[in-house]
């Protein structure tokens, strides 16, 4: 039972266009979710985080959007770099579990 | 700051043998460790959760007695697999945690591959 998904396994961006990953969530109980990037061979780094009390958070290029009713959050990335091509995985976390649940991520390639 | 490491970095052994695989937090004291693994196009997948000094907590599903894990300080956590075979070839993952689990630092990893 996959409780966290990111449907798209890649996307393909150009450099300095934004970048829009997105995730889909099923348990209503999760109240905190991440994003992080992982280059092969690596152990994922945090980028971004967000509450659910809030609907949005922004730092520097990056920024998260969530949507609750929908379960649903998105992580843009404007504008996109070269650099940043890596696999994104968001995570989902509930307080009575003190867990990160994480998806199956989301392969970004932005080429010039 | 808050760097984790793993040791080794990849791992080949036969089967049967055990593996022991180290994760260290080198500049913050880690009330928790976390250990992780990924199947090529998977999600990481936590199997079990230890605070030092105590006995680690496992996923559903993880063995307990074939994935040993031991957190004998606030810096160092051990992931032993015993007795090995290959559907155990896998990339192991560490995290460690100076407190809350949202705050979560991830070692490079470890590709074991089991002969």
């Amino acid at each position: 039972d996959q409780q966290v998904k990111q449907n798209s396994p890649s996307l393909s961006v150009q450099e300095g266009r934004i970048s829009i990953l997105n995730c889909d969530y099923t348990n209503s109980m999760f109240d905190y979710f991440l994003w992080y990037k992982k280059y092969p061979a690596e152990g994922p780094t945090f980028l971004i985080s967000i509450s659910s009390i809030k609907d949005k958070n922004e730092d520097g290029r990056f920024t998260v959007f969530l949507n609750k009713s929908a379960k649903h959050l998105s992580l843009h990335i404007v504008p996109s770099q070269p650099g940043d091509s890596a696999v994104y995985f968001c995570a989902a976390s509930a307080k009575v579990t003190d867990k990160l649940i994480f998806g199956t991520g989301t392969r970004l390639q932005v080429f010039p | 700051g808050a760097v984790v490491s793993q040791h080794p970095s990849w791992v080949i052994c036969k089967s049967g043998t055990s593996v022991k695989i180290e994760c260290r937090s080198l500049d913050f004291q880690a009330t928790t460790m976390f250990w992780y693994r990924q199947f090529p196009k998977q999600s990481l997948m936590l199997m079990a959760t230890s605070n030092e000094g105590s006995k680690a907590t496992y996923e559903q599903g993880v063995e307990k007695d074939k994935f040993l894990i031991n957190h004998a300080s606030l810096t160092l956590s051990t992931l032993t697999v015993t007795s090995a075979h290959p559907e155990d070839s896998s990339f192991y993952i560490c995290s460690a945690s100076p407190g809350s689990p949202y705050e979560q630092y991830f070692g490079p990893g470890t590709r074991l591959t089991v002969t």
